[in-house]
């Protein structure tokens, strides 16, 4: 299962645009990038997962270079209630959620 | 609506207890899965199941044990409670293996004594 990087923690300001980069090095050819958020006392929730290039949908945008060793999150605009924090996973399909979640980025957002 | 949910969502127990811990979806997923989540350790996986009758280990299963009797319930047993295993206990399932989203309950904190 290939191991991902990504920061601490970060700070923000309420409208500003966040991003998130993780490094994932060791990605297979089978693997997905997939992120997910988390606020204190809920379980974990699906943000967005990608392959390639960029997706995008109502949440976030996830930009993957050609060689898939990094990927970032990007949080537009982001609001006092986008503080949680972000992990970054990879996926192999085939295995369902036989995953590594890491220590995640802790994402602050002040007023 | 369909739902994840976990009982009890906090519970204190003695060192050398056997505690289950219940996990209950009505999406009919077929896969089911429990994480620990420590400090500085994101969510580690204990256990987890792809169907019925089903089970396998996860990183992190020793002292751990689960049983799937039903689509909907996977219940974790900790067969001689020890106080490394206080921690946040979460569920999740999904429909497919290969589906990019899983479904998490709102977790069950322990704390062994």
């Amino acid at each position: 299962l290939a191991k991902t990087t990504q920061p601490i923690s970060m700070d923000s300001y309420e409208g500003q645009e966040v991003n998130i980069t993780c490094s994932h090095n060791n990605i297979a050819t089978n693997d997905y990038i997939t992120w997910y958020q988390q606020f204190p006392s809920q379980g974990p929730r699906f943000i967005i997962q990608g392959y390639k290039t960029k997706v995008t949908n109502e949440v976030a945008s996830l930009f993957i270079p050609a060689d898939r060793k990094s990927s970032t999150l990007s949080l537009p605009r982001v609001s006092l209630s986008d503080t949680a924090v972000y992990y970054c996973l990879v996926k192999n399909n085939t295995g369902g959620f036989k995953t590594i979640f890491g220590a995640g980025t802790r994402l602050f957002v002040k007023a | 609506d369909a739902e994840i949910t976990q009982s009890p969502r906090h519970k204190i127990t003695e060192t050398g207890r056997q505690v289950t811990l219940a996990c209950h979806q009505t999406w009919n997923h077929n896969n089911m899965f429990w994480y620990r989540q420590d400090l500085g350790h994101g969510l580690r996986l204990i256990h987890y199941s792809y169907g019925v009758q089903d089970t396998n280990k996860g990183e992190v299963s020793d002292g751990y044990s689960v049983s799937r009797s039903n689509t909907e319930d996977l219940p974790l047993t900790l067969e001689s409670a020890a106080s490394s295993q206080t921690s946040v206990y979460f569920c999740a399932s999904s429909h497919r293996r290969e589906a990019a989203e899983a479904f998490f309950g709102q977790g069950t904190r322990l704390t062994v004594v």
